[in-house]
């Protein structure tokens, strides 16, 4: 998901039911991609990444996809909990650079 | 580990007055930290890259006089929001990176500073 404006993006999830969120991004020179997870108030929590030589990338509950061909990057939340409410971004890093790259974000809700 | 300490958690104040807002890295040493600008319901803008012993890198559009950075030792980092106006009422963020320069480390973020001013 992309922002548009001032409006995230929003999912909502049936609790128990799998998530997955969608980016886009534009520079065929980034080489290692990051999902986080922001909660209201707090600080992004990373929650997993990837680099570009592979295209799975498997964590506790969440699996990261990556297409270079469409430079798409996916996150899939499995059994979605409560504690899942947030809003995720995915950020993305040259191989020349230090500097993260964020996406628009996506505001998860989880209905009980 | 990496954990990212961000202080105050939130400052209220004057048209004009200087915030100090402090970054450490509690359980490593960070050559490098960044300092990033939220406004509600977007995401993250980095204002500065912060260089331990050296000056630090701003971003197209930042005002280095505005937001003066300091990065005294491999685990602080100090950004000074001078003589603040309403309009730098944001979240304002920081983060550190545990592996050096460029390598494929993810940063990691401190829970943010909510500034107002009033």
């Amino acid at each position: 998901g992309e922002s548009v404006g001032l409006h995230l993006p929003t999912l909502s999830v049936q609790e128990g039911d799998n998530s997955i969120i969608n980016c886009a991004y534009s520079n065929s020179a980034s080489d290692y991609f990051i999902w986080y997870k922001q909660e209201s108030g707090k600080g992004p929590q990373f929650i997993i990444d990837i680099r570009s030589n592979m295209d799975k990338r498997q964590g506790q509950r969440v699996t990261v996809l990556l297409n270079k061909t469409v430079k798409h990057l996916s996150l899939q939340i499995a059994a979605t909990q409560p504690g899942d409410s947030a809003v995720y971004f995915c950020a993305e890093k040259e191989a020349a650079g230090n500097k993260l790259t964020f996406g628009g974000g996506t505001r998860v809700l989880v209905k009980p | 580990g990496a954990v990212v300490s961000q202080h105050p958690s939130r400052v209220i104040c004057k048209s004009g007055t200087s915030v100090k807002i402090e970054c450490r890295s509690l359980d490593f040493q960070a050559t490098t930290m960044f300092w990033y600008r939220q406004f509600p319901k977007q995401s993250l803008m980095l204002m500065a890259t912060s260089n331990e012993g050296s000056k630090a890198t701003y971003e197209q559009g930042v005002e280095k006089d505005k937001f003066l950075i300091n990065h005294a030792s491999l685990t602080l980092s100090t950004l000074t929001v001078t003589s603040a106006h309403p309009e730098d009422s944001s979240f304002y963020i920081c983060s550190a990176a545990s592996g050096p320069g460029r390598s494929n480390q993810p940063q990691h973020f401190g829970d943010g500073t909510r500034l107002s001013i009033l």
